[in-house]
């Protein structure tokens, strides 16, 4: 049972123009989120985490929304760069970041120059 | 600070035989974190410590499986009597507590 969903595989868009990365989850007990960037052949890199307190988070180029109510979580590249083609991950945890991390199954962003 | 480092990267095993990895946390993290990741999936959460402490572990976490974090330092985890369903990238993570988990680059598990 996926609790922390991303339904779009992949994503491709143009340099320069915005990236949206969504990303939903079921579980109610969840209340803190965090967008992980990973490159071929090298760990996940933590990007931008949210608390639910909040419904948003930005941090230059990136910013997380959070609609506690829909159960959905999007992440916003702007302006997107080829060097943000990565896959990136969705994760939920109850509490904290240091918790044990729930994560969705991942994006394939490519952003083409 | 050199961040989190996995050793080895790479690692092909019979079935059957036993495996070891090793993990060093950033130093002063607390929190150190195993996950396994398999192709097309985001990373499960396997086990995490604080300090040497194990404070939980997954039902992924079979009876095969053994992790430790004597003196509350580096991490090991053994895999004994490898699968073919064993194969996946092991990744490390280490943290202080409340904030984010930094992953190590992983050690990639192939059981021929």
């Amino acid at each position: 049972d996926q609790q922390v969903k991303q339904n779009s595989p992949s994503l491709s868009v143009q340099e320069g123009r915005i990236s949206i990365l969504n990303c939903d989850y079921t579980n109610s007990m969840f209340d803190y989120f965090l967008w992980y960037k990973k490159y071929p052949a090298e760990g996940p890199t933590f990007l931008i985490s949210i608390s639910s307190i909040k419904d948003k988070n930005e941090d230059g180029r990136f910013t997380v929304f959070l609609n506690k109510s829909a159960k959905h979580l999007s992440l916003h590249i702007v302006p997107s760069q080829p060097g943000d083609s990565a896959v990136y991950f969705c994760a939920a945890s109850v509490q904290s970041g240091s918790e044990k991390l729930v994560f969705g199954k991942g994006t394939k962003l490519t952003v083409n120059p | 600070d050199t961040g989190v480092s996995q050793d080895p990267r790479h690692k092909i095993t019979k079935r059957g035989q036993n495996v070891t990895f090793r993990c060093d946390p950033i130093s002063e993290h607390n929190r150190l974190y195993w996950y396994r990741q398999t192709l097309g999936q985001g990373p499960e959460f396997l086990t995490y410590f604080q300090n040497e402490a194990q404070l939980e572990k997954s039902r992924l976490l079979s009876d095969r499986f053994s992790a430790e974090r004597p003196k509350g330092s580096f991490s090991t985890l053994e895999i004994q009597r490898t699968e073919q369903g064993d194969s996946a990238m092991y990744l490390c993570a280490s943290s202080p507590d409340n904030y984010e988990q930094y992953f190590g680059p992983g050690t990639r598990l192939t059981v021929t």
